[in-house]
């Protein structure tokens, strides 16, 4: 299995809505990776989870809000969103976070903030 | 940060060859050249990756200049699936550093 699944696929929501993405591997992988990508722009990195640990937040607003659970699942929880934040949010993972992995990508979640 | 250019857009035939290039001219001598595509609606998919060797796989060939400024992403028969945006990115140790950070990339198109 080389697959890393996000649900849900599509996702929309009002600005004081609370909703939840959720991204599951099954590589062993150790390493999860949370980005954000605008419509005809490259991915922007926003969290970065080494052995079920925080190791990076680029300046991230506060109203998302990532979790590890255990080394399998990534969630991504939301609140408070703006109309801005709408975007295709991606999952990735990696064996580690060393720069010689090869990241492994889903399909993504296609957020619309009413 | 060690960065790297690529042009906006390039154009290729159906089943002819496709060197796609990269300049990373501040390149250090840890920092690994990845290469990943994105096709139109999916997430980006690995596509090759190397430190000082040409590398090949069973999706294409990585070049690297012998003084690791450049490298060339070689597409050998494109067909109409590989139209897509190719990101090259250097992948570094320690911290953020090391992390995927995506630039704009190349945006190859291919003709039947």
């Amino acid at each position: 299995d080389t697959e890393v699944t996000q649900t849900p696929k599509h996702l929309v929501m009002g600005m004081t809505n609370k909703k939840s993405l959720k991204c599951e591997q099954h590589m062993g992988h150790r390493a999860m990776y949370w980005y954000k990508q605008k419509a005809k722009k490259p991915p922007e990195l926003m969290f970065v989870y080494s052995y079920e640990k925080l190791s990076i937040n680029e300046s991230v607003p506060s109203r998302f809000s990532p979790e590890c659970p255990n080394s399998s699942l990534l969630n991504l929880h939301l609140h408070a969103l703006q109309p801005e934040d709408s975007a295709l949010y991606l999952c990735a993972s990696s064996p580690t976070t060393g720069p010689g992995e090869k990241l492994f990508f889903g399909s993504g979640t296609q957020l619309s903030v009413l | 940060d060690a960065k790297t250019t690529q042009p906006n857009s390039m154009e290729s035939n159906e089943e002819e060859p496709v060197h796609l290039p990269c300049n990373h001219s501040t390149i250090s001598g840890t920092d690994y050249i990845h290469w990943y595509r994105q096709l139109p609606s999916q997430g980006p998919e690995y596509v090759i990756h190397g430190l000082t060797s040409n590398v090949n796989n069973r999706m294409a060939s990585l070049a690297i200049a012998e003084d690791r400024k450049s490298s060339t992403l070689i597409l050998h028969r494109a067909t109409l699936r590989d139209a897509a945006v190719y990101y090259c990115i250097l992948r570094m140790y320690g911290g953020s550093q090391g992390n995927l950070i995506f630039g704009k990339g190349t945006k190859l198109s291919v003709k039947p």
